[in-house]
């Protein structure tokens, strides 16, 4: 199956900081979602990315299809932004279900 | 608020316990999914229903019993588990186009199995 690799698993800011977290896939997708993960564990859709460029306040993201990546920005982080990020795809046969990265998980200290 | 609810948020069972996880969605969708979330693992696949219809088992130990009995409810019925059947449970929904869907996630019901 597809792999999903998203990188650094870790990541500390200080408030107000900029960040890039990145997500690499080995097929070529049909879907491509960034979600975050909060500390009681419900996931919000942040972006459904599946190529181009999306921007939402103080996140973007761009995905890169030919190239099989996808970048998730966050500017001037707030200590809110703190959790688990996940990328998550579905590929182009049909299969109708995301496979999901490992994630990256974000700290932002005050 | 996604438009998916889990219900209980917090389970903890013994090992020779019967017990069922419910989820439903208010968003219309006709495609539901649970996934599995364990410590240090990446989400994983269980089941996926598209209009009412099982299409994917994802290798699941027959323990965990699905159940959709529309496109709004899905449930999970465990039965006999295991301590390491641990987990963050979470059903999702969407609906399913041409082309890739987006998908909702529930707020997750956490399991303990003693």
């Amino acid at each position: 199956g597809i792999q999903v690799e998203q990188s650094p698993p870790d990541l500390i800011l200080q408030e107000g900081a900029n960040s890039t977290l990145r997500c690499n896939f080995s097929d070529s997708v049909n879907n491509l979602q960034w979600f975050h993960q909060n500390p009681w564990g419900q996931l919000i859709n942040l972006f459904y990315i599946p190529s181009g460029t999306k921007q939402n306040g103080r996140l973007s993201a761009t995905t890169v299809a030919t190239e099989r990546y996808s970048l998730l920005y966050i500017s001037s982080s707030q200590t809110t932004d703190s959790g688990v990020y996940f990328c998550a795809v579905e590929q182009d046969t049909g299969r109708r279900a995301l496979t999901f990265g490992s994630g990256t998980r974000l700290q932002v200290q005050p | 608020e996604t438009g998916v609810t889990q219900t209980p948020r917090h389970l903890v069972m013994g090992m020779t316990n019967k017990k069922s996880l419910k989820c439903e969605q208010h968003l219309g969708h006709n495609a539901m999914y649970w996934y599995k979330q364990s410590a240090k693992k990446p989400l994983e696949l269980m089941f996926v229903y598209n209009f009412k219809e099982q299409t994917e088992n994802n290798s699941v130990p027959s323990r965990f019993s699905p159940e959709c009995p529309n496109s709004s409810h899905l449930f999970l019925h465990l039965h006999t588990l295991q301590p390491e059947d641990s987990a963050l449970y979470l059903c999702a929904s969407s609906q399913v186009t041409g082309a890739g869907n987006t998908i909702y996630f529930g707020e997750g019901s956490w399991l303990t199995v003693v």
